[in-house]
């Protein structure tokens, strides 16, 4: 099994310019989720998922979008990329069952920049 | 708004030193869990603890559960080189998937 995969690993953007981080799954995992990491603040959630088809916000949803087509994968698309959003992304998945109970499992994250 | 707050921030010991993380909160989690993140990579699980005083055991490192589960802490006996890495423990808001994070605290156990 490869575990959470995400591409790319760096990247660099224009403020204005628009992409997609993407991350999949092979552990037929239910719960999918997109955190973004910066300096002195841990991990915030920005947007996850329960199952194909339904998603929802997080702490920080401004700014992007998601959509969960597939088990397998989770893209997060950033919609018109600031400065503010450089951070390093993290996607992670568990098996859904009660609340904070599962243990989530990390991708090796995304580095991004916006100039 | 971070719920969770953690202390220290910061940490650097020698090796063989005792330590505790703390993780605070004013709200009631069903649940904490304990990461540990290796610079570049992703956050892997420690432990999880659910039931109000528990404590759980790995190795060296010992995990309590606030009786009223709004608190947690993690304390290493004996500290490696090895136990170097970012802390951070984590609940999901009351019935719902919504995680959060603590801040984090950044240990360096000095060989």
């Amino acid at each position: 099994n490869a575990g959470v995969t995400q591409t790319p690993k760096f990247q660099v953007l224009k403020t204005g310019q628009s992409m997609t981080l993407q991350c999949a799954q092979d552990m037929n995992h239910e719960y999918m989720s997109w955190y973004r990491q910066d300096p002195g603040m841990g991990l915030r959630l920005i947007h996850y998922s329960v199952g194909a088809g339904i998603t929802d916000q997080g702490e920080v949803p401004n700014g992007y979008n998601v959509s969960r087509s597939t088990t397998e994968d989770f893209p997060l698309r950033l919609l018109s990329a600031a400065p503010s959003q450089t951070s390093v992304y993290f996607c992670a998945s568990s098996y859904k069952g009660p609340p904070g109970s599962n243990e989530q499992f990390f991708g090796p994250g995304t580095r991004l920049t916006v100039l | 708004t971070q719920l969770l707050e953690q202390s220290p921030q910061f940490l650097s010991i020698q090796e063989g030193e005792n330590l505790t993380v703390y993780c605070n909160s004013s709200s009631v989690f069903s649940s904490l869990q304990w990461y540990r993140q290796e610079p570049g990579e992703g956050p892997v699980l420690l432990v999880t603890v659910v039931t109000g005083g528990e404590v759980k055991k790995l190795k060296r490192l010992t995990f309590q559960f606030g009786d009223a589960r709004k608190d947690s802490s993690l304390h290493i006996t004996a500290a490696q080189p090895g136990d170097t890495g970012l802390y951070l423990c984590a609940g999901a808001y009351s019935g719902t998937y919504k995680y959060i994070f603590g801040t984090g605290t950044r240990l360096k156990v000095l060989a």
